[in-house]
């Protein structure tokens, strides 16, 4: 158990709706990390947030947003979905977001998008 | 084109047998290079985080070395169990902030 907690576990959905998923980091890690792993793909950084702010973009569609709240928890918010969002989405933590730090990885939401 | 290409894509081994992973990554700068296991539907896990300055860390039956030089990276795994049966991924660490690149994965299958 790495620390992070992730919710919902599953989560199943139609085209064209919005979803929010959640991320507890580890306590004390100021850092957060979206992930996003689709079938046979590797994984793909989406965003990074330090204490509340913004600190690194990755791939991220137009589509998603997250933010991160006064108590480091995240959220990951995927809206207009396509068949194409079906993925595992991963958080993870560090101490304090520097490329040096471990980052301890959540057990991933499944989302699938029908 | 990625920046951090894993080799092989797959391979199958005997249980108790060795075997290596190779990882040649083009990411610059660069400050460090992990090495992380992840079982199937689960997170990934780490084995080992290296430095420019580290060419070897050993983590039980797995043991890593980097070669900053020609930015080359190998995983070695000592004799086999069947719970070694994972992906193996490779992850480069640029910025100073914590954007990592990762790399596409080996799929290791241990067989008795």
């Amino acid at each position: 158990d790495s620390g992070v907690t992730q919710t919902p576990k599953h989560l199943i959905t139609a085209t064209g709706q919005r979803v929010t998923l959640r991320c507890s980091p580890r306590s004390g890690d100021l850092s957060v990390y979206w992930y996003q792993q689709s079938l046979d793909q590797g994984l793909q950084f989406l965003i990074q947030y330090y204490n509340g702010e913004e600190r690194a973009k990755g791939n991220i569609l137009e589509r998603f947003s997250a933010q991160q709240f006064p108590d480091l928890h995240s959220e990951l918010n995927l809206s207009s979905l396509e068949l194409g969002d079906s993925a595992l989405y991963f958080c993870a933590s560090s101490v304090d977001g520097s490329s040096y730090n471990e980052q301890f990885f959540g057990p991933g939401t499944r989302l699938t998008v029908l | 084109k990625n920046q951090v290409e894993q080799s092989p894509q797959s391979l199958i081994i005997l249980e108790g047998k060795n075997c290596t992973l190779q990882c040649n990554y083009t990411v610059s700068p660069f400050s460090n290079l992990r090495w992380y296991k992840q079982d199937t539907g689960r997170g990934p896990v780490s084995l080992t985080i290296m430095t420019f300055s580290e060419n070897t860390k050993s983590n039980g039956r797995y043991t890593a070395t980097l070669d900053a030089d020609t930015k080359q990276s190998s995983l070695h795994i000592t004799a086999s169990q069947l719970s070694d049966s994972a992906s193996y991924i490779c992850v480069v660490g640029g910025d100073s902030w914590g954007k990592l690149q990762f790399g596409a994965g080996t799929q290791v299958v241990v067989t008795p």
